[in-house]
């Protein structure tokens, strides 16, 4: 089955500093890259998304870009905010279908 | 804006009791899933749906039954909870086509199993 991974598990930056999390995958049918934040007591929420046809994709303070050769995918958020403080997931699909697999989540905090 | 319903956010059972969770959606999604969330393990797959009076087993669908008599509606059913069942459930569903894989979750229940 699809094995997922993320690292790190607990990162700690300065507000304006810049965060990386990446993710590994392993089956190589994926073509669908997102990213889930969830904040303390709230439900996960997609924020970015990746197609296996880009390599990179901005949207303001965040970006994912993919290494499909390499399998893996890594969010990227710039001038981090008290607020970007949650879990992120990433969730690769299997099976050519809408059955996903999450990773096990890395902690972000972001440091005043 | 899409609203998955899950009709409990706090539920506190016995050992052995049979456990309904209840979910719903109300944008008309043909694929919904139920996952539990422990700390560590991110969200784990139990049961999915593809359509009405359809179901197929996740990773972790020991212990778990669901139920899809209506479109909107996606139940969970814990046919006789153990501890081991404490968790985080979280239901979520998505539009149909690979074009539109983005989930869409209720807010929870936090299941307790004493």
């Amino acid at each position: 089955g699809e094995n997922v991974e993320q690292h790190p598990s607990t990162l700690s930056v300065q507000e304006g500093d810049s965060a990386v999390i990446k993710c590994t995958y392993s089956d190589s049918a994926s073509n669908y890259f997102p990213w889930y934040k969830q904040e303390l007591g709230k439900r996960p929420q997609l924020i970015i998304d990746i197609r296996s046809n880009v390599g990179e994709k901005k949207d303001q303070r965040i970006a994912v870009t993919l290494n499909k050769t390499a399998k893996h995918f890594s969010l990227h958020i710039t001038e981090t905010q008290p607020e970007d403080s949650a879990v992120y997931f990433c969730a690769p699909p299997r099976n050519y279908g809408q059955n996903f697999v999450f990773g096990p989540g890395t902690r972000l905090s972001v440091l005043p | 804006d899409v609203k998955v319903t899950q009709s409990s956010r706090y539920l506190v059972k016995r050992t052995g009791e049979k456990v309904f969770l209840e979910c719903v959606q109300d944008m008309d999604h043909e694929n919904m899933f139920w996952y539990r969330q422990d700390p560590g393990l991110g969200l784990r797959l139990i049961y999915f749906s593809y359509d009405v009076k359809m179901k197929e087993k996740g990773d972790i669908p020991e212990g778990y039954s669901v139920s899809r008599e209506k479109k909107e509606r996606f139940s969970l059913i814990l046919e006789s909870a153990s501890t081991n069942q404490t968790s985080m459930y979280l239901c979520a569903s998505s539009p149909p086509g690979t074009s539109n894989e983005k989930l869409f979750f209720g807010s929870g229940t936090q299941l307790s199993v004493l």
